[in-house]
């Protein structure tokens, strides 16, 4: 069946523009997930959604960071105001959630950002 | 705080031989770990979890995992490595939900 899909696969951006990023998960999963991984910071997590309840937005490093997830399938991570540190690739993942809360996540292939 | 190290960047190793990639995890209660697996521009890719039970786990591509409670370790191991595993491996442990990753393995298999 089909996996993760994200798009775009490659963003480059000027300083200063807003970005959004989209996420497809996987038919019936749950859960899903926002990670980010960078050189320098290696893989980070951003925020999480569970079904209708609150999403855990911890990871999110700062308040130019944004998701929501529509109808409990698609997300959208939107970045404003971006920054050159902001660029790396956005990973989503999703996972089974519902009566197998230990469920392996499964990644898309990611988006490269680079803010020029 | 839960918090997972790998401590070598790099595991250079001869095609055949036996491989192993350390990690080491830092968590209150029981752990859940994980490792995955990055080919180059691809995303990440599950191998194995270690849930409960039986301490080692086997996982996709021949890989398998020993947990250790008294050493708080989670050691991915093969036994004869192919040049095609060479990639990144990331080990992880599951903290309220999501995932916390350790730096990263880079994996080099010489013919």
């Amino acid at each position: 069946g089909a996996g993760v899909s994200q798009s775009p696969s490659n963003k480059v951006t000027e300083k200063g523009k807003d970005v959004e990023l989209r996420c497809d998960p996987i038919s019936g999963h749950t859960a899903l997930y926002w990670y980010r991984q960078s050189l320098g910071q290696g893989l980070e997590f951003l925020i999480y959604f569970q079904g209708n309840s609150a999403p855990d937005k911890s990871g999110l490093p700062s308040d130019r960071f944004s998701a929501e997830r529509t109808g409990g399938s698609v997300s959208t991570l939107t970045i404003q105001r971006t920054q050159q540190e902001d660029s790396a690739v956005y990973l989503c993942a999703s996972s089974l959630a519902r009566g197998d809360r230990l469920a392996e996540q499964y990644f898309g292939p990611g988006t490269r950002l680079t803010v020029t | 705080a839960q918090s997972v190290a790998q401590p070598e960047d790099q595991v250079n190793v001869a095609e055949g031989n036996p491989l192993t990639v350390k990690c080491t995890y830092s968590v209150s209660g029981n752990p859940y770990l994980f490792w995955y697996v990055q080919y180059p521009n691809r995303g990440l890719q599950f191998l194995l979890k270690y849930i409960t039970g039986d301490n080692l786990v086997k996982g996709s591509y021949g890989f398998e995992a020993e947990f250790n409670k008294s050493q708080t370790s989670f050691h991915l191991k093969k036994p004869s490595a192919l040049v095609s595993d060479s990639a990144l491996y990331f080990c992880a442990v599951r903290a309220a939900g999501k995932l916390i990753f350790g730096q990263g393995t880079t994996l080099q298999v010489k013919p």
